[in-house]
Order: C-alpha cells, then sequence, then structure tokens
C-alpha cells in the first residue's frame, strides 16, 4: 500500500512568486493534516480537512496561505505570495476517522522543503 | 495552552550506549502522547503511544511512560545501534484531536 506522497521534495522561489505543493494521502483515509517544521523548531499545525471541508484551519499562518481538497482526496497548499519567513519544510499526513476521533495514527509524508530567497 | 518540550540536540552517543530522551507537556483535559521518528530522506513515523495516565508504550526496543504528576513522556532504549540515528519528535493529541510537536531531537549513534 502507497504512503502518503508529497510533491514537489524541494522548492526553492524567489519572495513574491507563488507555490503550491500537493499532498497525496494514503486511500480511504478521509482526514487530511498539514503541519509546517520552521528552521528546526518545533512541528506546528496548519489545518486539518475531513474529506472535502476544512475541520480546523486556526494554525494557517495568514490569507497568503491556501489549503483545498477538491473531492476529497489529494490537497494542495498554495502560498502566495511568498515570503521569506514562508521557508520551510511543510508535512502532510492521513488517518482514518475512528468513532471516537482519537488516537487514530498519522501517517506523515516526506515532506517538501520550501526555500524562499 | 497546550505545548511539547523536548531537549535539544544533536544528541552523539556511541552505539550499545544508553538514551534517554527528555519530554515534558502543558496540556489542559487528558492528551495522548507521541514519540515519532523520522529516518533521513522520509516522513514521520509512529515509534510509539501512551493514551493515559502510567501507561508504557514500547517499539523496537524503545519505552516511554506516560507520568501525568511530572508531565512527562521521557524516551528510553537500553542499547542503542547506528540504525537509530533519526530526528525524533515527542507529540500530544488534545481532546479535540489535536496534535501538538515539540522541536525534535537529532540522535546521531556512531559505530
Amino acid at each position: 500500500e502507497a504512503g502518503v506522497t508529497q510533491f514537489p521534495s524541494h522548492s526553492v522561489i524567489e519572495k513574491g512568486q507563488t507555490v503550491t505543493l500537493r499532498c497525496d494521502p494514503i486511500s480511504g483515509h478521509d482526514n487530511l493534516y498539514w503541519y509546517r517544521r520552521v528552521m528546526g523548531k518545533e512541528i506546528k499545525f496548519l489545518l486539518h480537512f475531513v474529506k472535502e471541508s476544512k475541520q480546523d484551519e486556526s494554525g494557517m499562518p495568514n490569507n497568503r496561505f491556501l489549503a483545498e481538497r477538491t473531492g476529497g482526496t489529494y490537497s494542495t497548499l498554495k502560498v502566495q505570495p511568498a515570503e521569506l519567513e514562508d521557508s520551510g519544510v511543510y508535512f502532510c499526513a492521513s488517518s482514518q476517522l475512528t468513532p471516537t476521533g482519537r488516537d487514530n495514527e498519522q501517517f506523515f509524508g516526506p515532506g517538501t522543503r520550501l526555500t524562499v530567497l | 495552552g497546550n505545548s511539547v518540550t523536548q531537549m535539544e540536540g544533536p544528541v552523539t552517543l556511541s552505539e550499545e550506549a544508553f538514551l534517554t530522551i527528555n519530554c515534558t507537556y502543558t496540556a489542559t483535559g487528558y492528551p495522548s502522547l507521541f514519540w515519532y521518528v523520522q529516518y533521513p530522506g522520509e516522513g514521520l513515523q509512529l515509534l510509539l503511544k501512551a493514551t493515559k495516565a502510567d501507561d508504557k508504550g514500547s517499539n523496537k526496543g524503545f519505552e516511554a511512560t506516560y507520568r501525568k504528576e511530572t508531565t512527562s513522556f521521557h524516551l528510553e532504549k537500553g542499547s542503542v545501534q547506528v540504525s537509530d540515528s533519526a530526528v525524533y519528535f515527542c507529540a500530544l493529541e488534545d481532546n479535540f484531536n489535536k496534535f501538538y510537536f515539540g522541536s525534535g531531537t537529532k540522535l546521531n549513534v556512531k559505530p
């Protein structure tokens, strides 16, 4: 079974440009999460989809970030326009829905390393 | 608010040495606690977890005990191997299914 995949693995762009990151979750996983790790600091939650709906987007830093999950399958995270402080590693994770919503293992992708120059 | 604090790295050990990576947390309610590991070039993988106080999670020779009284979840392994070299993340899941991660601790094991 394929794991969570992310594309691209690396992206180097200039300040002001637009970048779109993609995440393909494990097939059948309704939960999809985006996280970010900036400069070796803690991994921070960005947002959570349940199927195609945004369940929690409290971690999105500002309106330059737009996440979508049309059809409830893969997700994209667009940064427009990118700023220097957006550099970091963006992780995607997916998990199954459980009756309690708790303790369901999140499976992570390898991450996309974004560098904004 | 909820947060996780873990010891800064890198931690460098010789093969077969004893490993401890400290992790403490702040949380409201009754969180579940996790250790994730990231090997070079790969995504985070769940290493072990504990869902309530005094539970011990264990896997691949690693273990951690959920200590509510000290709000800690320290990771230990009795004898590390070169293949254990990776970045280790402590995390908690709150009552709303939201995860909070620590900053990660890089472990280097030398032969």
